[in-house]
């Protein structure tokens, strides 16, 4: 089975600064995908970025990039510039290439806080 | 830009009784999705369902749970008599059209609390 880990449970980052969130999975499989997921106060599921394990290219999504080491399973993501409403709970998950209805596998999350 | 919204927000009901969770996924999407969030711990699958039927389920999703689509557009959990640790956020997603892989995108939940 597919699991993510999430091993900081919180980090804090001061407005403007760069901040890093780390992410490690454990699969056996070649064909699969990351995301990162925000979840604010309101604890809706945001969608932050994907990135498809078979591309070597890490993803970016504006302020928002991962870092993606296949070979270390390693999946982190950074915030550049860091803003107020960057602070949230954001989760690392897993879905199985294989099966277009797999399920997402879910770390633990970490709180990020956001200091003016 | 489409989303996945659910009903109602909050949900509050006695233990022993049954309480049904609504969702309209994103109206091109043909997969469909349950999470459960206690308070406090990460994000559970419950269940797909794709053509209809269920296609995977969790250990969580016991007899007491079931889904239906009754129609077009609403997808819906039912919890068929509740019990006090099915209080929970209860999200619903949906992804997946013809064209290939899917990001699953999660409605903002519905928060239920069994007294």
């Amino acid at each position: 089975a597919q699991t993510v880990t999430q091993s900081q449970p919180e980090m804090s980052v001061q407005e403007a600064e760069t901040v890093t969130l780390s992410c490690t999975y454990d699969t056996s499989e070649s064909d699969y995908y990351l995301f990162w997921y925000k979840q604010p106060p309101s604890r809706q599921m945001i969608l932050v970025i994907r990135q498809e394990a078979y591309k070597q290219q890490n993803a970016t999504e504006n302020r928002f990039s991962v870092n993606f080491q296949k070979a270390a399973k390693s999946f982190s993501l950074k915030i550049s510039d860091s803003q107020l409403g960057d602070a949230a709970m954001y989760f690392c998950a897993y879905r199985s290439g294989t099966g277009a209805n797999s399920k997402l596998t879910f770390g633990k999350g970490i709180t990020l806080s956001v200091r003016p | 830009e489409p989303e996945v919204t659910q009903t109602p927000s909050h949900q509050v009901t006695q233990m022993g009784q049954e309480v049904i969770l609504r969702c309209v996924p994103i109206s091109n999407h043909l997969y469909f999705y349950w999470y459960r969030q206690i308070l406090g711990q990460k994000v559970e699958f419950l269940v797909s369902f794709y053509n209809n039927e269920i296609s995977e389920k969790s250990e969580i999703f016991d007899d007491q749970f079931s889904v239906e689509r009754p129609d077009g557009s609403n997808f819906t959990l039912k919890i068929r008599s509740t019990k006090l640790e099915d209080s929970a956020m209860y999200f619903c997603a949906s992804g997946g059209t013809s064209g290939g892989p899917e990001t699953q995108y999660f409605g903002p939940g519905t928060r239920l609390l069994v007294l």
